[in-house]
């Protein structure tokens, strides 16, 4: 199947620094990427909506200026936690749809959980 | 819009026996269903999905589901629990007709506890 990476799967980071994750497709393209959060024991919750080569559509609530979305090339979007505070530690996960035998399936990255301190 | 109601938040089985967890949708058109399974600090697997086929659906790992519109559920069943089935399970509705293509909109989870 497809297979979706993302990097890094755990980082701890000091309040008001910045963090990257990245969300790679390996084995196919993807214009279009999704990005959730979980807190514990919640559920998964969309932020945005990624797509190659235009702007991030984010969902109520969620802050576009402190959550960065870049998705430049088909196999490759990033979040950007800016000026990260405790209260966006979270559990990160990126999906991107891809066609597997002829159906559509979204397949998930192993997720990254982010602590900040 | 649509949504997805877990009806329960904890199941606790003993190996060998049934598991059945339980998942109610709302939808205004003819929804695509799906169940992830989520094991401790791990992605998120498809265990199955609906999507206008036929309404009993197999899955991974011996699991399947039933589409019943009349009673707006999809259900969870294996009929023997295993170890290694301990896990947070998720139903997830797609917002839209595209399937996986949309978004997904995700239930808050049942916890499957499985007793030796």
């Amino acid at each position: 199947g497809a297979v979706v990476s993302q990097h890094p799967s755990w980082v701890i980071c000091k309040s008001g620094t910045s963090v990257k994750i990245e969300c790679r497709s390996l084995d196919f393209q993807a214009t279009t990427m999704f990005w959730y959060r979980q807190f514990p024991k919640q559920s998964l919750m969309l932020m945005a909506t990624s797509n190659e080569g235009s702007k991030a559509t984010y969902e109520q609530g969620v802050e576009k200026d402190k959550f960065l979305i870049n998705h430049a090339s088909l196999t490759l979007s990033t979040l950007t936690v800016t000026s990260a505070h405790p209260e966006d530690s979270s559990f990160y996960i990126c999906s991107a749809p891809a066609v597997l035998l002829m159906n559509t399936e979204a397949f998930f990255g192993q997720g990254t959980r982010l602590t900040v301190v | 819009a649509q949504s997805v109601t877990q009806l329960d938040s904890h199941v606790s089985v003993s190996e060998g026996t049934p598991v059945l967890l339980r998942c109610n949708y709302s939808s205004s058109y003819s929804p695509s269903l799906f169940w992830y399974v989520q094991h401790p600090n791990k992605g998120l697997q498809l265990l199955l999905k609906y999507t206008s086929a036929a309404t009993l659906v197999k899955g991974i790992n011996g699991f399947e589901a039933e589409f019943k519109k009349s009673e707006t559920s999809f259900h969870l069943t294996k009929p023997s629990a295993h170890m290694s089935d301990a896990a947070e399970y998720f139903c997830v509705v797609s917002d839209g007709y595209g399937g996986a293509t949309n978004k997904l909109i995700f239930g808050t989870g049942t916890l499957l506890a499985v007793q030796p």
